[in-house]
């Protein structure tokens, strides 16, 4: 079955500190993947993506994230968090149309100043 | 700058009422998708379109329909609303093919309380 597994419910980092939020899914074929982040109240917003080519993407706001398609994981990363990234993160694998894009089930961000 | 408007924020309603939730693009795109978000359950596909009058259920459709009479606009409707549909609802679109293939364009949402 398909699915994506974000491990972590919540996570705390300090502002200034380094940032990885886990993603792992299960799909049939070779993967769309995607973050995507919502700020409280608001919808959600594409930070990257990947579909092929160059396993290590980049996306807004300085997050970058890697495919590692032997342990089926996604992660995000951001080297340095500032307060405005306090948010909800989702990962999400699909195709191409978005018809069977799956979501896992969020991490939210805090950020401590 | 590309847009999904859903038309109301919040909404309360009582047991029984029949509800109606409308979603707009202005990206001429041909999908469009609602999906409903709970705490803990990520985001769950109900229902979407690939064309005018075109509608395939997704993954928890029981007890919502879809109307889409224009590509623009996609109209989410609770026949009889239930306390279980208290939520927050989402629309988004896509397009098939070019770069942005696979990326879902999301409206604000609107939260549905249902009392």
């Amino acid at each position: 079955a398909q699915s994506v597994t974000q491990p972590d419910i919540h996570i705390t980092v300090s502002e200034g500190a380094s940032l990885e939020l886990r993603c792992n899914y299960s799909y049939g074929a070779t993967p769309y993947l995607f973050w995507y982040v919502q700020s409280p109240g608001q919808g959600l917003q594409l930070l990257l993506k990947y579909f092929s080519g160059d396993t290590l993407v980049q996306g807004i706001k300085g997050f970058e994230a890697e495919f590692k398609r032997s342990q089926s994981s996604f992660n995000l990363r951001k080297p340095s968090v500032h307060w405005s990234d306090a948010a909800e993160y989702f990962c999400a694998v699909g195709n191409t149309g978005g018809f069977k894009t799956i979501f896992g089930a969020g991490t939210r961000l805090f950020v401590k100043a | 700058d590309v847009k999904v408007t859903q038309s109301s924020r919040y909404l309360v309603k009582r047991t029984g009422e029949k509800v109606f939730l409308e979603c707009v693009q202005d990206m001429d795109h041909e999908n469009m998708f609602w999906y409903r978000q709970d705490p803990g359950l990520g985001l769950r596909l109900i229902y979407f379109s690939y064309d005018v009058k075109m509608k395939e259920k997704g993954d928890i459709p029981e007890g919502y329909s879809v109307s889409r009479e224009k590509k623009e606009r996609f109209s989410l409707i609770l026949e009889s609303a239930s306390t279980n549909q208290t939520s927050m609802y989402l629309c988004a679109s896509s397009t098939t093919g070019g770069t942005n293939t696979g990326e879902l364009f999301f409206g604000e949402g609107s939260r549905l309380t249902v009392l």
